[in-house]
């Protein structure tokens, strides 16, 4: 069935570091979520893509979706504390809104 | 508040006893959503409902989960006999989709976490 992988499973950075979590479907996606989960918080929606090649940025984040609309990136530029936590894609199963979770990339920063 | 509500948060129960989950979804959203999420895994589908009407429900539940959403309002999710593996956090979120190819964000409640003892 449809699935939806996420590499790394973790990443520990120093604050001020680089972050990249990436997202792979086995299909064609026709949009993809990302969520952030703080450490025994629940999964809070961030943003949405839609359209192939997309890019989008909110402050230090970018969010990209590949142009064959199977792969989607997360990047955050100079992370911070406040950046700790397990980011998620999420994406619909074809031709029905029944939305399916990566296995997520749990980040953690270092001061 | 007018956020995702479930509750109890927290249920501690025997194996082989039955919990009931309550979520209130935001009340202007018509689809709800039950996930499950074990430690260091991602929400897991159970099932959810667009209004009343159950759309799907996840091969992996079996027969001893239902939930109902009798009035497309609120929404219960029940486990009967209880396994010590139904441990988890369940989660439930709602949503307002906005047609075509945009599945609408999902507001989460804040869970309820299940030990079966």
């Amino acid at each position: 069935g449809q699935q939806v992988m996420q590499i790394p499973q973790y990443q520990h950075v120093q604050e001020g570091e680089d972050f990249t979590t990436y997202c792979n479907s086995s299909t064609t996606l026709s949009n993809i979520q990302w969520y952030k989960q703080r450490p025994g918080g629940h999964p809070v929606f961030l943003i949405q893509l839609v359209k192939s090649g997309e890019v989008k940025k909110q402050k230090r984040l970018t969010f990209q979706f590949g142009e064959a609309k199977k792969n989607s990136s997360l990047h955050i530029t100079a992370t911070q504390t406040t950046d700790v936590g397990t980011y998620f894609c999420a994406a619909p199963i074809i031709n029905t809104d029944k939305l399916i979770f990566g296995t997520g990339t749990r980040l953690q920063v270092f001061p | 508040d007018t956020g995702v509500s479930q509750n109890p948060r927290h249920k501690i129960t025997k194996r082989g006893q039955n919990v009931t989950f309550r979520c209130d979804p935001i009340s202007e959203h018509n689809r709800l959503y039950w996930y499950r999420q074990t430690l260091g895994q991602g929400p897991e589908f159970l099932t959810y409902f667009q209004n009343e009407a159950q759309l799907e429900k996840s091969r992996l539940l079996s027969d001893r989960f239902s939930a109902e959403r009798p009035k497309g309002s609120f929404s219960t999710l029940e486990i009967q006999r209880t396994e010590q593996g139904d441990s988890a956090m369940y989660l439930c979120a709602s949503s307002q989709p906005t047609g075509g190819i945009n599945t609408g964000e999902l507001f989460f409640g804040e869970g309820s976490r299940l030990t079966v003892l």
